[in-house]
């Protein structure tokens, strides 16, 4: 079962630079979600999909866009690169919002 | 003050210990509980529901106190597997978002 499935799993990137992290599930979920996780740190919420066709900003959404592409993907979009932006990156989703997460297994993401 | 606060630790015991994990909720409309486990650098793994009536999954027991606003995870005779951070997460709180807190470490040494 692939359940979440994220790429790249790695990325190096140059100031300034632009990139999109994909992100796809399969288990029909509704919702879908991007957080950062910076080291020691907890998750932050960056955007969020409660269902195809629509986004929401989290707690941390400057910087970034999303594109909830179909009921599948749901993709995060950095425009201009900071170094700030090093962190990895979890794409999750579930069912309902009251049902638990699924997490892929994350980007690594180094901006230099 | 956070939405859903835990000690984040570190927690340091001995193999075979008894281990008791709580974490608060600010939300009295929160709907749902879970425990997530995160091994180091790796992704979120759903370790537990948690009910109202309490319930076990062999060695890990959840436990949730409506009335003071907490949930706990105890986790008996410890194994040095289980080192990682547990993370507690309510949702039904900011538009029917899960809330998640920021961890506490265990550490499991021989």
């Amino acid at each position: 079962n692939a359940g979440v499935t994220q790429t790249p799993k790695f990325q190096v990137l140059k100031t300034g630079q632009s990139m999109t992290l994909q992100c796809a599930q399969d288990m029909n979920h509704n919702s879908m979600y991007w957080y950062r996780q910076d080291p020691g740190m907890g998750l932050r919420l960056i955007y969020y999909s409660a269902s195809e066709g629509t986004t929401d900003k989290g707690e941390v959404p400057n910087g970034y866009n999303v594109s909830r592409l179909n009921k599948r993907e749901f993709s995060l979009r950095l425009e201009s690169a900071a170094p700030s932006q090093t962190s990895v990156y979890f794409c999750a989703s579930n069912g309902q919002d009251w049902q638990p997460q699924h997490f892929g297994d994350g980007t690594r993401l180094s901006i230099l | 003050r956070k939405e859903v606060e835990q000690d984040p630790g570190p927690f340091n015991v001995p193999e075979g210990a008894t281990v008791a994990f709580n974490c608060t909720y600010s939300n009295s409309a929160s709907q749902s509980f879970f425990w997530y486990r995160q091994d180091c650098r790796k992704e979120p793994k759903l370790l537990m529901s948690v009910y109202s009536s309490g319930n076990e999954d062999g060695r890990f027991t959840a436990q949730l106190n409506r009335a003071s606003q907490y949930i706990s995870l105890l986790i008996r005779d410890s194994k040095l597997s289980d080192s990682a951070t547990y993370l507690c997460v309510v949702t039904g709180t900011n538009a029917g978002k899960s809330t998640f807190g920021d961890g506490t470490t265990l550490t499991v040494k021989p």
